[in-house]
């Protein structure tokens, strides 16, 4: 069975601070895909970046970066110098080779960044 | 631009009708999905479409029914059927529907049952 969990159900912070937002999933299939996205108050969600089982090296775009460990089942993203418009519900999601026509998601982190 | 349409954007209805929200998109993708997503909880899955006339149930599909008779369209239709329907509805759609394709989602339709 698949499954995402994001632990952090609201994290708070001040601007210019880091922040890492935590995704543990499960499978059992080797070959897997792992996603990120944003849902700022608008509702609508932003596709920020995927990563595939067989590609463990970290990405950094900008003032993001994520961290793909297959040793803990983890994805986790981070935010440096985090940023008032950084706030919004962040979801990690996972799609399995055994069932690829399916996203699981993560119930979601709410990031709140105050200024 | 291309992208993804949803209207209305605010929906209200009336306990025992029917209403119909509409998912375009100009983006030439194969697969569509629809998900439900209620206060303070991730997204589930109600139907998806890998192709033109053939549409699968997802995990809550019971109360809703779809239609896929073009590619850029899929309409969910939220019937009486359904017990609890106040929620935000969000369409997506990918490239070619595999799982390595990210999902492209829509601005949301929220549907309020009075």
């Amino acid at each position: 069975a698949q499954k995402v969990t994001q632990a952090q159900t609201e994290i708070s912070v001040v601007e210019k601070e880091d922040v890492t937002l935590d995704c543990v999933y499960e499978t059992r299939d080797t070959t897997y895909y792992l996603f990120w996205y944003k849902q700022p108050p608008s509702g609508e969600l932003v596709f920020l970046i995927r990563r595939n089982s067989f590609d463990e090296q970290n990405e950094i775009s900008g003032r993001y970066s994520w961290n793909f460990q297959k040793s803990t089942s983890s994805f986790n993203f981070t935010i440096t110098a985090s940023q008032v418009v950084d706030s919004a519900v962040y979801f990690c999601a996972l799609s399995a080779w055994t069932n690829f026509n399916k996203f699981y998601f993560g119930s979601g982190t709410k990031l709140n960044v105050k200024p | 631009d291309g992208g993804i349409t949803q209207s209305p954007k605010y929906l209200f209805r009336k306990e025992g009708q029917n209403v119909t929200l509409s998912c375009e998109q100009n983006l030439n993708h194969d697969a569509m999905y629809w998900y439900r997503q209620d206060p303070g909880q991730g997204l589930r899955l109600i139907y998806y479409s890998q192709i033109v006339n053939d549409f699968q149930k997802g995990d809550i599909a019971e109360g809703y029914s779809v239609s896929r008779e073009k590619k850029e369209s899929f309409p969910l239709t939220v019937t009486s059927a359904q017990k609890n329907p106040t929620a935000f509805y969000l369409c997506a759609s990918s490239l070619f529907g595999g799982g390595t394709d990210p999902q492209y989602f829509g601005p949301g339709t929220r549907l309020t049952v009075l």
